[in-house]
């Protein structure tokens, strides 16, 4: 199985940092990647598709992208909804495993 | 509006059996992938299983393999899953989840979850 690992799992910042989490995969997946916004008690919310293709509706101050088998969501400016849990997935090969997710946090 | 109602869940000992149900409505459910993802309280999530739109091909996770079957009747707009000889470690939230138009690139709408527990 293809194992995904993103980093930090917690991260603490403030309104209007710039934050990027990366999520490495264990071998190549293309661009076969998406990242997820999960907040307590939801379902996760899709993001971003395809490595760096932004979901409809979702802000543009997510961004994303992908060198070799290293992948990064970049939030330009916390904004006070944005405090939430990050997952990655990856799509390239079943089964289609998730990241251990990364915790943002208020500072 | 897109919505996935998931129900069916409960409690059941171990060895047991459920049938997890999903009614979609808002899109044509004929044309999506279907999938089946679980997370554990406090824990990540798991993706379990995923179903191609005319329902001849099925994928699963090796721990639940030979164990649940994933199944759709477009003609009813429902995803279904029979989980069989269940284990404590099957505890979790159940979710089922659109897929983006096409071939599996992300799940796009979610269901609000339906909670399975296993416990003697």
């Amino acid at each position: 199985d293809i194992q995904l690992t993103q980093s930090p799992s917690f991260l603490s910042a403030s309104v209007g940092d710039r934050v990027t989490i990366t999520c490495r995969a264990s071998q190549g997946i293309s661009s076969y990647l998406a990242w997820y916004q999960q907040k307590p008690g939801k379902a996760p919310n899709l993001l971003i598709y395809a490595a760096s293709t932004l979901q409809s509706g979702v802000p543009s101050r997510f961004s994303a992208s992908k060198s070799g088998t290293e992948f990064t969501l970049t939030i330009s400016s916390l904004q006070p909804e944005d405090f939430a849990t990050y997952y990655c997935q990856q799509l390239n090969s079943y089964p289609h495993t998730f990241g251990q997710g990364t915790k943002l946090e208020i500072k | 509006e897109v919505q996935l109602v998931e129900a069916g869940g409960g409690m059941v000992q171990p060895g047991g059996s459920l049938r997890l149900s999903c009614t979609a409505s808002g899109f044509t459910f004929s044309s999506y992938w279907m999938s089946w993802v679980r997370q554990t309280p406090g824990k990540g999530l798991e993706w379990v299983a995923n179903i191609k739109q005319d329902g001849s091909e099925t994928n699963y996770v090796d721990s639940v393999r030979d164990r649940f079957t994933i199944s759709r009747d477009n003609a009813k707009n429902s995803l279904y899953l029979q989980m069989n000889s269940l284990r404590v470690e099957d505890t979790a939230e159940y979710y089922c989840a659109r897929g983006i138009m096409g071939a599996p690139r992300g799940l796009e709408y979610w269901g609000q979850g339906t909670q399975v527990t296993v416990s003697s």
